[in-house]
């Protein structure tokens, strides 16, 4: 069974700075996603990005990127010049293969984006 | 734009009772979901279905079951509600072909059990 951790459960960061979380995830799989999904407090679950395995080349969405170190199987997010937007639960999320297969969550991270 | 939408925001039930938490999507999604979000857990896969009248038994399917007598609507049944079922639900729905990447949520019910 695979896991995803994300060892952060809270943190903090002043307006336009950049903020780094982090995601690990356990699989023996070869074949897989990545994904990084925003839960504002609206409660509305927003899909930030999303990373194939077999892509070497990392992420990017705006002011949101990845780090995807496969070989550590380390996948952490990137926000840059944050916005008080950006305030959120943050999860990390896998899915193995390429199918209908379901996704495994992290336990999330709460992310605060001090004016 | 993909709306699922939630019948309630909020609801209060007693233990014991049967509860039913409804799910619609107006998509034409074939696959629909439903999690439970607990703080420090996460998001835990209770039941899915990739079809009318298909399920398939999640992470955590004790306690609940669920229903899918139309492709728009997947419902959550807690048979008896107990206390330690109090918690946030997510409905998600996604398109067959879409492995799953394109997972569209709701806003969530938030039960509490007395």
């Amino acid at each position: 069974a695979q896991t995803v951790t994300q060892s952060q459960p809270e943190m903090s960061v002043q307006e336009a700075e950049t903020v780094t979380l982090s995601c690990t995830y356990d699989t023996s799989e070869s074949n897989y996603y990545l994904f990084w999904y925003k839960q504002p407090p609206s409660r509305q679950m927003i899909l930030v990005i999303r990373q194939e395995a077999y892509k070497q080349q990392n992420a990017t969405e705006n002011r949101f990127s990845v780090n995807f170190q496969k070989a550590a199987k380390s996948f952490s997010l990137k926000i840059s010049d944050s916005q008080l937007g950006d305030t959120a639960m943050y999860f990390c999320a896998f899915m193995k293969g390429f199918g209908n297969e379901k996704l495994t969550f992290g336990t999330g991270t709460r992310l605060t984006i001090i004016p | 734009d993909v709306k699922v939408t939630q019948s309630s925001r909020y609801l209060v039930k007693r233990t014991g009772e049967k509860v039913f938490l409804e799910c619609v999507q107006d998509m034409d999604h074939e696959n629909m979901f439903w999690y439970r979000q607990d703080p420090g857990l996460g998001l835990r896969l209770i039941y899915f279905s990739y079809d009318v009248k298909m399920k398939e038994k999640g992470d955590i399917p004790e306690g609940y079951s669920v229903s899918r007598e139309k492709k728009e609507r997947f419902s959550l049944i807690l048979e008896s509600a107990s206390t330690n079922q109090t918690s946030m639900y997510l409905c998600a729905s996604s398109p067959w072909d879409s492995q799953n990447e394109k997972l569209f949520f709701g806003s969530g019910t938030q039960l509490s059990v007395l």
